[in-house]
């Protein structure tokens, strides 16, 4: 079956780092996906991992570790519209299917 | 990044209509697209995976004869949803995978969102 895990809800404050973690178990991986999505809108790519290790991309980096079934987003210098909730994927060698773990949705306090 | 376009982005209609959904790809080609569906607070649920010039894969629990899908050209997938049920009312996306800088990554139009009176 596939199984993939993050948190519901955090909160954090403007200007600071949160860290969204992600573990997933899957029949086969062929690279991890971070989404961003704004309420009532479609998700938005931010990030692909397929080997592991640590991607930066400006303020936002993302970590993958294959062996452990581990990911985490990683956003820095918090901004107010980072408040969103952000859906970590798993890419399947089954038709090149992504499936989404159930979003966590991030809060930022001012 | 390309560009995936959805017609239309809202649509009301009454209980045993059927619906289409239009999901274009822009400025690339794709032999593959996806279709989701969201209910509200949960995440993204992959409902069938639509092949140009194939018939859609669908997903255990989704129903084919319910949920019609054409992918006539490598930038046009259809998704109609057929005799629709107020159960129906969700927010649908779809996606299309391209290859950008070597990655093969999938993005998605805006979301039709749905509601059946």
């Amino acid at each position: 079956g596939q199984n993939i895990d993050q948190p519901t809800e955090m909160t954090a404050t403007e200007g600071a780092i949160v860290q969204i973690n992600c573990t997933y178990q899957t029949s086969g991986f062929n690279g991890l996906f971070w989404y961003q999505q704004h309420a009532g809108e479609a998700p938005t790519f931010l990030s692909y991992n397929v080997l592991d290790g640590l991607e930066e991309k400006g303020r936002f980096s993302s970590f993958l570790s294959r062996s452990k079934g581990y990911s985490y987003l990683l956003l820095k210098e918090l901004q107010m519209k980072d408040s969103a909730s952000y859906l970590c994927a798993v890419r399947t060698p089954s038709a090149s299917k992504i499936i989404f773990g159930s979003g966590t949705r991030l809060s930022i306090r001012p | 990044g390309a560009v995936v376009s959805q017609h239309p982005s809202r649509v009301i209609c009454k209980s045993g209509t059927s619906v289409k959904i239009e999901c274009r790809s822009l400025d690339f080609q794709a032999t593959t697209m996806f279709w989701y569906r969201q209910f509200p607070k949960q995440s993204l649920m992959l409902m069938a995976t639509s092949n140009e010039g194939s018939k859609a894969t669908y997903e255990q629990g989704v129903e084919k004869d319910k949920f019609l899908i054409n992918h006539a050209s490598l930038t046009l997938s259809t998704l109609t949803v057929t005799s629709a049920h107020p159960e129906d009312s969700s927010f649908y996306i779809c996606s299309a995978t391209t290859s950008d800088r070597g990655r093969e990554t999938q993005y998605f139009g805006p979301g039709t969102r749905l509601l059946v009176l």
